[in-house]
């Protein structure tokens, strides 16, 4: 079944370390998305890509940077700039077109220790 | 920020009755998506409707749209204990999601 899958799980990091998300999906869906979720509260989007070698900054893109080498994969990395980095991440993907949904990862948790 | 705007913030529920979910938005749309959120997991699409519809249903749930005033409901019927979850309402491409509604239903 396609997908789209997150990892790792948990995550957890030290202060001043650069961090890399996973996200890859085998839908052929050409747009992709990082969101970061805080406790009770919605999601906040970091940055989006509509296309392989092309992204945009979202709301919050500060202290992140991503890239988009291949349809598939759009790996997020958490620098030491971010400086609150403990949330629960989400990527996410969408099929080009009107009328279609978005597709969820599981997430990551982040932790910095 | 995002188009649409879940209300109410928190909703609290005997299992077996019914919950209604509201959701605003600013501007004319395509098309507005609905979905959950168990806690500590990913968003799962529930449904999806069309402008040009005005209600649709998919097992118990049940959404309707009014364009006239930009809004649309989502109503679970017979809640069970496994529909506590956050609920979010989406439109078109926005690409953002409000607050949601927290629902929770007790045994």
């Amino acid at each position: 079944d396609g997908g789209i899958t997150q990892s790792p799980k948990y995550l957890f990091r030290k202060e001043g370390q650069n961090v890399t998300l996973s996200c890859e999906q085998n839908l052929n869906h050409d747009a992709m998305y990082w969101y970061r979720q805080d406790p009770g509260q919605g999601l906040r989007l970091i940055y989006y890509s509509q296309i392989v070698n092309d992204f945009q900054k979202g709301d919050i893109a500060e202290g992140y940077s991503v890239s988009r080498e291949k349809k598939e994969s759009f790996p997020l990395t958490v620098t030491s700039a971010q400086k609150n980095p403990t949330a629960f991440y989400l990527c996410a993907s969408k099929r080009s077109g009107p009328n279609y949904g978005y597709t969820f990862g599981s997430g990551t948790r982040l932790t910095v220790v | 920020s995002q188009q649409g705007e879940e209300d109410p913030q928190a909703l609290s529920i005997q299992e077996g009755e019914n919950a209604t979910m509201n959701c605003s938005y600013k501007t004319s749309i395509n098309n507005l998506q609905w979905y959950r959120q168990n806690s500590g997991r990913g968003l799962v699409h529930l449904i999806l409707i069309r402008s040009n519809e005005r209600e649709k249903h998919s097992g118990r749930l049940r959404v309707t749209l009014d364009t006239s005033k930009k809004s649309s409901s989502l109503l679970i019927t017979a809640s069970r204990a496994a529909d506590t979850a956050s609920y979010f309402c989406a439109t078109d491409d926005d690409m953002r999601f409000g607050a949601g509604t927290r629902l929770t239903v007790k045994p």
